[in-house]
């Protein structure tokens, strides 16, 4: 079975904090994404992977970067927590081959940002 | 732009009934096609999925959806629902860019009474 991990379940932190928030995946995908979820929005996609070393934005960058120095490893920061940063984090990975698209999903992080 | 609709923010149904969830997508083209379901507190993870082929997939846990090109549509259904079914459920669709990317919708509640 495909497993993702994240670093947190839940994670609580101060206003200008710097966050990191980790995510590990075992199935050696190419793609890993980290998205947000907040209710009524369903998931906006923060930024993606497709490579290691590489990065792209996605539809809600701002706040947030991104690294992947292992495939395996796709960690997402917040530079400077601010409260509206509050929220469930959802880290995924997925192949670019026959089955391009299909996401797995590690359990989430719920941040709060006091 | 492309977009996914899930008209149903919330709904409720009785342990043994049927169930339809529906789902709406905006796309030059036709896309690969999912449906997850999220139990609370955790990850999403994935009913079924439609590349190509048969237009009536069928997914785990009794799940079914029927993709209508003419309709833009991937409903989902399932004839007979279980308590255990009470989730939240999102409908997404598979871009064919280079990177993969999917887009969610917002997510429909489904509460199951006894």
């Amino acid at each position: 079975d495909v497993k993702v991990t994240q670093s947190s379940r839940y994670l609580v932190k101060r206003t200008g904090e710097k966050v990191f928030l980790e995510c590990v995946q075992d199935m050696d995908h190419e793609n890993m994404f980290w998205y947000r979820q907040d209710p009524g929005l369903g998931l906006r996609l923060i930024y993606f992977s497709y490579d290691v070393k590489m990065k792209e934005k996605g539809d809600i960058p701002e706040g947030y970067s991104v690294s992947r120095e292992k495939k395996e490893r796709f960690s997402l920061i917040l530079e400077s927590a601010s409260t509206n940063q509050t929220s469930m984090y959802l880290c995924a990975s997925g192949t670019s081959g026959s089955q391009r698209n299909e996401q797995f999903f590690g359990p989430g992080t719920r941040l709060t940002v006091l | 732009a492309q977009s996914v609709t899930q008209p149903d923010i919330h709904i409720t149904v009785s342990e043994g009934a049927s169930l339809e969830l529906r789902c709406n997508y905006s796309y030059g083209a036709t896309p690969y096609l999912f449906w997850y379901v999220q139990s609370p507190g955790q990850g999403l993870q994935l009913l079924l999925k439609y590349f190509s082929g048969d237009t009536l997939v069928q997914g785990i846990k009794g799940f079914e959806a029927e993709f209508k090109r003419s309709q833009s549509s991937f409903n989902l259904r399932k004839p007979s629902v279980h308590w255990s079914d009470a989730a939240e459920y999102f409908c997404a669709v598979g871009l064919k860019t280079s990177y993969d990317k999917v887009i969610f919708g917002p997510g429909t509640s489904l509460s199951v009474i006894p």
